[in-house]
């Protein structure tokens, strides 16, 4: 069974930090991998997508890297502001039938 | 604008009276899903359908129903709803090869009293 991982579980930091969020998952047969932010009792919005013969993507100051071998994969958020501040989740398409397993999210707070 | 479209949004309802959440997505995706989402347990799989007529049960789908009828909709219904079926609900769907993704519904905030 996957077990998909996120550290930390929450994170504060300062307007214009960068931020970096950890994903690991323990099962390497993934066909992709999404990254969703989440705004608290809202809906999950894609923010990037990497296909497994993928090793990263990119849209304005996002940036997800995918190590599949190692199970691990890190989203980079340049230039912190406060309307990041919400819940990343993590997940992790199966190879066989595509089946999604979703890590717990890292809520992020950015201070202004 | 490509979209999954849950209704309603938010729901209180009293035990043992049936309802239905609706999903609608207009992306001519074949496979769609229902997860729900409660604090500690993160994100759930229900059921899901990979395409019309055919679908199968998820992780936690005891005390849930769902029909497929047509491609752009998956109603769930809840025939006897009980408090511990108190959750965020999400429809989401995708292609049947998932190549793009998942696209995920805005949600449905459901309180059975």
């Amino acid at each position: 069974k996957q077990e998909v991982t996120q550290i930390p579980a929450a994170l504060s930091v300062p307007e214009g930090e960068n931020l970096v969020l950890n994903c690991s998952f323990t099962d390497s047969a993934i066909y992709n991998l999404q990254w969703f932010r989440q705004d608290p009792g809202k809906g999950l919005t894609s923010l990037l997508l990497i296909q497994s013969s993928q090793r990263e993507q990119t849209s304005g100051r996002l940036n997800a890297s995918l190590d599949k071998s190692s199970g691990r994969s890190t989203l980079y958020i340049a230039a912190s502001q406060p309307g990041d501040s919400a819940t990343y989740l993590c997940a992790v398409s199966r190879s066989n039938d595509y089946k999604l397993s979703f890590g717990a999210g890292t809520t992020v707070t950015v201070r202004a | 604008e490509a979209q999954v479209t849950q209704n309603p949004r938010y729901l209180i309802t009293v035990t043992g009276k049936k309802l239905t959440v609706t999903c609608s997505q207009n992306m001519n995706h074949e496979y769609m899903s229902w997860y729900r989402q409660d604090p500690g347990l993160g994100l759930r799989q229900i059921y899901y359908s990979m395409n019309v007529e055919v679908t199968d049960k998820g992780d936690v789908p005891e005390g849930y129903k769902v029909s497929r009828k047509e491609k752009r909709n998956f109603p769930l219904i809840l025939e006897s709803p009980s408090p511990n079926q108190t959750s965020l609900y999400f429809c989401a769907s995708r292609t049947n090869t998932g190549a793009y993704g998942y696209t995920f519904g805005s949600g449905t905030r459901l309180t059975v009293v």
